[in-house]
């Protein structure tokens, strides 16, 4: 079956600080791979959309430069907070789809970013 | 851009009871529409979609779709403690590449 795998779990980091998320699809290519960010506040925002040999896409207050993402091939797929602050907080997800226009996306178990 | 709605924030209903779950979006080139479960800890999993207008039935899911409205519902029939999670409601579009814009979710709790 298509499973995807996120880590780490949960990291606690100062104000300021940087961190890594990772993404792995087993059992499936990962033709694009979307990045989500699920808020204390409730919201459940696209950060930016990662399609293999594209562009990445953004979201309107989502940038490069916050938010670098690598996509070096169908299984893999990487994302950092860069300089977190308090409003990073929230439940990073990343959803891998197979590709064919569905609307269906597998989704990990989320990388959790506390922010001191 | 994408705008996606649910209703209501939170549902609390009795095991067995019949539960109905809203979700607007605003773009009428939406494609397919889907619902996801997701419990706590864990990630977003898809449950059912639907595409053209109508109802749709899967077991005890059955979701309805009006294009003119903006609008689609999920009905659990029969509810279980088990369905307790948060439900969320996905609208899929191609920009080009294929965009999929979620609500902020419908948390749903069924006392046994």
């Amino acid at each position: 079956g298509a499973l995807v795998y996120q880590y780490p779990r949960r990291t606690i980091c100062k104000s300021g600080t940087s961190m890594r998320m990772e993404c792995q699809a087993v059992g499936f290519q990962a033709t694009s791979v979307a990045w989500y960010r699920q808020s204390p506040q409730k919201t459940f925002e696209l950060i930016a959309l990662s399609t293999v040999n594209s562009a990445i896409k953004y979201e309107q207050n989502f940038t490069q430069e916050k938010f670098p993402i690598s996509h070096p091939n169908l299984s893999f797929s990487s994302m950092t907070v860069l300089n977190a602050y308090l409003e990073d907080r929230g439940l990073y997800l990343c959803g891998a789809s197979r590709g064919g226009n569905t609307g269906q996306l597998y989704f990990g178990e989320g990388s959790k970013l506390t922010v001191l | 851009q994408e705008k996606v709605q649910q209703s209501p924030e939170s549902l609390i209903v009795p095991e067995g009871a019949m539960v109905s779950l809203n979700c607007s979006f605003s773009d009428s080139a939406s494609q397919s529409i889907w619902w996801y479960q997701q419990h706590p800890g864990k990630g977003p999993k898809a449950l059912i979609s639907i595409f053209s207008n109508g109802n749709k039935k899967e077991g005890r899911l059955t979701v309805y779709l009006n294009r003119a409205s903006l609008h689609v519902s999920l009905h659990i029939k029969d509810s279980q403690p088990s369905d307790s999670a948060v439900y969320l409601c996905a609208v899929s579009i191609n920009y080009g590449n294929e965009k999929i814009t979620f609500g902020a979710g419908t948390k749903l709790t069924i006392k046994p």
